[in-house]
């Protein structure tokens, strides 16, 4: 399968400052991306879709001005948690799917802990 | 509204004894089924991709199969390396094909013992 890396694979952070996650399709263009957020012992909830060169669709419930998604190019996406406080502790994973591909491939996740 | 519903909860085998898990679905035009596996701290691994009723897919000690209503994830002698938690996600067809994102089951966590 395609594969996905996802940077950083852990972080820690204090409360109030912004981190930015990154997601690369390495062997693939990824037209579309997709940012979940999964809960312990949850199966994953996505938070919103983007296309390279146009703004994301957020899911109902999640707030666009805090979760910034950017999907510059062909291969890299970036969700940035801005003003992070300890609620938005969680594992954030992206995926990625090529134009005219089925298939949605998966980075490593992020494991956000904010204190 | 789609819906994806995955069973059981949670799943105990011991090494060698074979099961099934249970995917059932609600949508309104089915684009594509997958399954995917889940180790702990790490992203889902793609297994399968079923598109039509009837179809079969098979990796080593695993099937996947699909019906209209429900698709199956069939384990043949599992061993302790294959614990893990199953997903499995609908996709369905879109007006303009911009989305069509996934719609995730809640899992099965399959523990195999030794």
């Amino acid at each position: 399968g395609a594969v996905v890396s996802q940077h950083p694979s852990r972080v820690i952070c204090k409360s109030g400052t912004s981190v930015k996650i990154e997601c690369r399709s390495l062997d693939f263009q990824a037209t579309t991306m997709f940012w979940y957020r999964q809960f312990p012992k949850q199966s994953l909830m996505l938070m919103a879709t983007s296309n390279e060169g146009s703004k994301a669709t957020y899911e109902q419930g999640v707030e666009k001005d805090k979760f910034l998604i950017n999907h510059a190019s062909l291969t890299l996406s970036t969700l940035t948690v801005t003003s992070a406080h300890p609620e938005d502790s969680s594992f954030y994973i992206c995926s990625a799917r090529g134009a005219d591909s089925a298939e949605a491939f998966f980075g490593q996740g992020t494991r956000l802990t904010v204190v | 509204e789609d819906q994806v519903t995955q069973s059981p909860e949670a799943l105990r085998l011991q090494e060698g004894e074979s099961s099934s898990l249970n995917c059932s679905y609600t949508v309104s035009g089915l684009r594509g089924l997958f399954w995917y596996r889940q180790d702990p701290g790490k992203g889902p691994e793609f297994l399968f991709t079923l598109y039509s009723a009837g179809e079969e897919k098979e990796k080593e000690r695993l099937k996947a199969t699909l019906t209209k209503k429900e698709s199956f994830l069939h384990i043949t002698a599992p061993k302790p390396e294959d614990s893990a938690t199953y997903l499995c996600a609908v996709q369905v067809f879109w007006w303009n094909n911009a989305g069509n994102m996934l719609t995730f089951g809640g899992g099965t966590r399959l523990m195999v013992k030794p």
